[in-house]
């Protein structure tokens, strides 16, 4: 069984800048939750989606957002990049729901300079 | 106070040890509780995963829950250097995972 597919694997973008990211889920799971991961902050939650609705979203800035699709395939948008988004972004994969047994991609470290 | 509490160490021990990682948290709305290995430069990788108090094992693993202590551990018995990495609680609800900031640990041959 295939796992979480996130695509790029790393990105350098510059300031001012919009950027995509995108998440296949592992196949029969419907819930794609997004993480950014820092060296000070950790992991920190930015929104879940089932079934093509967002059903909580964390405490970040509205530049960033993100859909889900009919297949639960899943994009995340930033857009006016700023150096402090500069992190690992974790796409995480559920059967049902993003507070149960998620299971992360590889994720995509994203540089902005 | 943090939602989740977890010491960042790093922890090195030498291979056979027992290691002891632990969080605590503070939200009672807190249902699941999972441990989570993440090696350098990868991705966090599901280690274990449990919704009710008490011990759950898997090979040389135990996840322990007390809910009443909202305090979370996770054992490694026979520890061996590909342990090494990076150990993150979490728990869930409201359909996100709230992490601690992980716990280095390194296992020597």
């Amino acid at each position: 069984k295939a796992g979480v597919t996130q695509t790029p694997r790393y990105l350098i973008k510059t300031r001012g800048q919009q950027v995509t990211l995108s998440c296949s889920p592992i196949s029969g799971h419907r819930s794609v939750s997004w993480y950014q991961q820092t060296p000070g902050q950790g992991l920190q939650f930015l929104f879940e989606y089932f079934s093509e609705t967002q059903r909580n979203k964390g405490n970040f800035p509205g530049r960033f957002s993100g859909r889900q699709f009919s297949n639960s395939r899943s994009e995340m948008n930033v857009s006016t990049l700023e150096l402090g988004d500069s992190a690992l972004y974790l796409c995480a994969s559920s059967h049902i729901t993003g507070e149960t047994e998620a299971f992360f991609g590889q994720g995509t470290r994203l540089t902005v300079v | 106070q943090k939602e989740v509490e977890q010491d960042p160490g790093p922890l090195s021990v030498p291979e056979g040890a027992i290691v002891s990682l632990n969080c605590t948290y503070s939200n009672s709305a807190f249902q699941y509780f999972m441990w989570y290995r993440q090696y350098s430069r990868k991705g966090p990788e599901l280690l274990m995963y449990t919704y009710s108090s008490g011990n759950k094992e898997d090979g040389r693993f135990t996840a322990q829950v007390d809910k009443s202590s909202k305090y979370i551990s996770l054992f490694i018995r026979d520890s061996q250097p590909s342990d090494s990495a990076t150990y993150l609680c979490a728990m869930g609800s409201n359909y996100k995972l709230t992490f601690g900031k992980g716990t280095l640990l390194t296992v020597n041959p």
